[in-house]
């Protein structure tokens, strides 16, 4: 079985400043990660995704993520947060030999000015 | 990068009616296509994975005689919605991975809103 875990429903940082939005996970093989942002009445739009190789992913918009094998996390990261970035943000995962993505349940992103 | 659409973008609907939602991958062709729905403030629920030229596959819980699925060619999956009821409002959202393979991202429609009155 495959699951993902996002521990916050929201997360609220000033405009400049950095921000990680948190997701573990869990797989019986190895994973596939992916984050996705999605905008109001909009469908999602693919940020990032670890495959294999280094364990820090650069990705769309200064985005990156930061794979973690022993603590079994896959945190978004920014160094410097726009309003812009005001969002939902999901994690997902596909073990190997899966065919369908699990989905964590979001975590939304408040930037203030 | 890759473009899928879905029409309508929204549909309004009296209760007993059925609605046909379109997904179509617009410069690739995609020989599976994913149907999820997504309540609001909530994650996205996968209900069904679309073949192209074979039976969709449900998720446990979906109704499969009243959610329709068609995959009819290798870039037009559909969602027919039958005899809908105001519960079937929902947020739809379809997908097609880019290639096969699980490393493959997803690339996401912009979703129909359904609305059942």
């Amino acid at each position: 079985a495959q699951s993902v875990a996002q521990p916050e429903d929201q997360v609220n940082v000033a405009e400049g400043n950095p921000l990680t939005v948190k997701c573990t996970y869990s797989v019986s093989g190895n994973p596939y990660l992916f984050w996705y942002v999605q905008y109001p009445n909009r469908g999602l739009q693919f940020l990032l995704k670890y495959i294999t190789g280094d364990n820090l992913v650069k990705g769309s918009y200064g985005f990156e993520a930061e794979f973690n094998k022993s603590q079994t996390s896959f945190h978004l990261k920014k160094p410097s947060a726009l309003v812009s970035d005001s969002a939902l943000y999901f994690c997902a995962v596909r073990d190997t030999g899966y065919s369908t993505l699990t989905f964590g349940k979001g975590t939304m992103l408040l930037v203030s000015p | 990068g890759a473009v899928v659409s879905q029409h309508p973008s929204w549909v309004i609907c009296k209760s007993g009616t059925s609605v046909k939602i379109e997904c179509r991958s617009l410069d690739f062709q995609a020989t599976t296509m994913f149907w999820y729905r997504q309540f609001p403030k909530q994650s996205l629920m996968l209900m069904a994975t679309s073949n192209e030229g074979s039976k969709a596959t449900y998720e446990q819980g979906v109704e499969k005689d009243k959610f329709l699925i068609n995959h009819a060619s290798l870039t037009l999956s559909t969602l027919t919605v039958t005899s809908a009821h105001p519960e079937d409002s929902s947020f739809y959202i379809c997908s097609a991975p880019t290639g096969l393979g699980g490393q493959n991202e997803q690339y996401f429609g912009p979703g129909t809103r359904l609305t059942v009155t």
